[in-house]
């Protein structure tokens, strides 16, 4: 168990729907990471919070956003979904801005359909 | 832009024989963290092995080695004595030296590991 929390771990959903995926960090983490895995991009990096602001920017869409509240806990909101934005969204976090002590939870698996 | 390419998409393994895991990869920045992350049929993401690019000396965890060879861009792990649990997909990633923040983990498609009994 690597002390990060993911929910929910399954969700289905319908083309152009909204979602919201959250993830508790370790304790005293102040770094949140969200990576997407799908079968054809692999793992790919989405967005990095630190202490409740934003730190870095990898591929995500315009649809997606997220935010890290006062608590560190964090949410990703992925709006009018597509077909091909079925895939797993994992979250990670680390102690500091600096990645390289990144834990991950287990990953919420998202299906459109 | 920094790419990570795993060339071996499935291997299978002899339980307690050594296998090595392939990954190769393409940056300009000599400054640099690698890693390898295993991911078993539970989808936890868990962090094998990592190493400075500073550091000539080849990491090691248990069982756990890698052969880094910086001026081939050459990045493989080394599994000795398999075990069934090895059985997983196994990621490289690259991430650049943080400055000031942080930096995203760049990662290869991945190699299946089956481990044989």
């Amino acid at each position: 168990d690597s002390g990060v929390t993911q929910t929910p771990k399954h969700l289905i959903t319908a083309t152009g729907q909204r979602v919201t995926l959250r993830c508790s960090p370790r304790s005293g983490d102040l770094s949140v990471y969200w990576y997407q895995q799908s079968l054809d991009q692999g793992l790919q990096f989405l967005i990095q919070y630190y202490n409740g602001e934003e730190r870095a920017k990898g591929n995500i869409l315009e649809r997606f956003s997220a935010q890290q509240f006062p608590d560190l806990h964090s949410e990703l909101n992925l709006s009018s979904l597509e077909l091909g934005d079925s895939a797993l969204y994992f979250c990670a976090s680390s102690p500091s801005s600096l990645n390289t002590e990144a834990f991950f939870g287990q990953g919420t698996r998202l299906t459109v359909v | 832009a920094q790419t990570v390419t795993q060339s071996q998409p499935e291997m299978s393994v002899q339980e307690a024989e050594t296998v090595t895991l392939s990954c190769t990869y393409d940056t300009s920045e000599s400054n640099y963290y690698l890693f390898w992350y295993k991911q078993p049929p539970s989808r936890q993401m868990i962090l094998v092995i990592r190493q400075e690019a500073y550091k000539q000396q080849n990491a090691t965890e248990n069982r756990f080695s890698v052969n880094f060879q910086k001026a081939a861009k050459s990045f493989s792990l080394k599994i000795s004595d398999s075990q069934l649990g090895d059985t997983a997909m196994y990621f490289c990633a690259f991430m650049k030296q943080p400055q000031g923040g942080s930096e995203k983990l760049v990662f290869g498609k991945g190699t299946k590991l089956t481990v044989n009994p």
